[in-house]
């Protein structure tokens, strides 16, 4: 089956910790994004690759930072200079020549 | 930046009833497209319109893109439980390959 996985669905960390959220796909997508959902809120874009190697700023970047080094593959790091980490992260890809994204399952993460 | 506005921001029905959500855009838009999220999971896919004017169907949701292609609606007939999530839309940025998503209408559905 095709798809796109996060792991872990659940992430507890303390204040001042960096903590690294995985996001695999199986699709041969070329793009993929990460999203940040708070409650009662849309989707706003963290960071997003279009090709492996390369990524681009979205949004709301700042304390976060992710790497593209294999196609199926899209890490988000969230560091401790990002204010409010505590949210639901989600991963999506896109095929080419398509704006259709499909979604992994999120990660919630909690920081305390 | 392009923004999308996104009304009402919950909606509460008895089953049986009709629900819409309307998606207001300043400028002319490329396309727009329509994702569903329930409950704790993850937004899904339904529909993406291109033409002014369209109007898509899937079952009892019915899609319509406006003659200027500044707004769009989603309108579900004879709502059910199942139909219970949050309904965003979402529409490219102009020049990009990133999408805007409204912040979503939340519907909950009375037995």
């Amino acid at each position: 089956d095709g798809g796109i996985t996060q792991s872990p669905k659940y992430l507890f960390r303390k204040e001042g910790q960096n903590v690294t959220l995985s996001c695999e796909q199986n699709l041969n997508h070329d793009a993929m994004y990460w999203y940040r959902q708070d409650p009662g809120q849309g989707l706003r874009l963290i960071y997003y690759s279009q090709i492996v190697n390369d990524f681009q700023k979205g949004d709301i970047a700042e304390g976060y930072s992710v790497s593209r080094e294999k196609k199926e593959s899209f890490p988000l790091t969230v560091t401790s200079a990002q204010k409010n980490p505590t949210a639901f992260y989600l991963c999506a890809s896109v095929r080419r020549g398509s704006y259709e994204q499909y979604f992994g399952p999120g990660t919630r993460l909690t920081v305390t | 930046g392009q923004q999308v506005m996104q009304i009402p921001q919950y909606q509460h029905v008895q089953e049986g009833e009709d629900f819409t959500t309307y998606c207001n855009s300043s400028t002319t838009l490329s396309n727009i497209q329509w994702y569903k999220q329930r409950p704790g999971g993850h937004p899904v896919f339904l529909i993406q319109l291109v033409k002014s004017g369209e109007v898509k169907k899937q079952k009892r949701l019915t899609f319509q893109f406006g003659e200027a292609k500044k707004n769009s609606s989603l309108h579900i007939t004879a709502t059910q439980t199942t139909d219970v999530g949050t309904y965003f839309c979402a529409v490219l940025r102009g020049g990009s390959e990133k999408l805007v998503f409204g912040k979503g209408t939340k519907l909950t559905v009375n037995p």
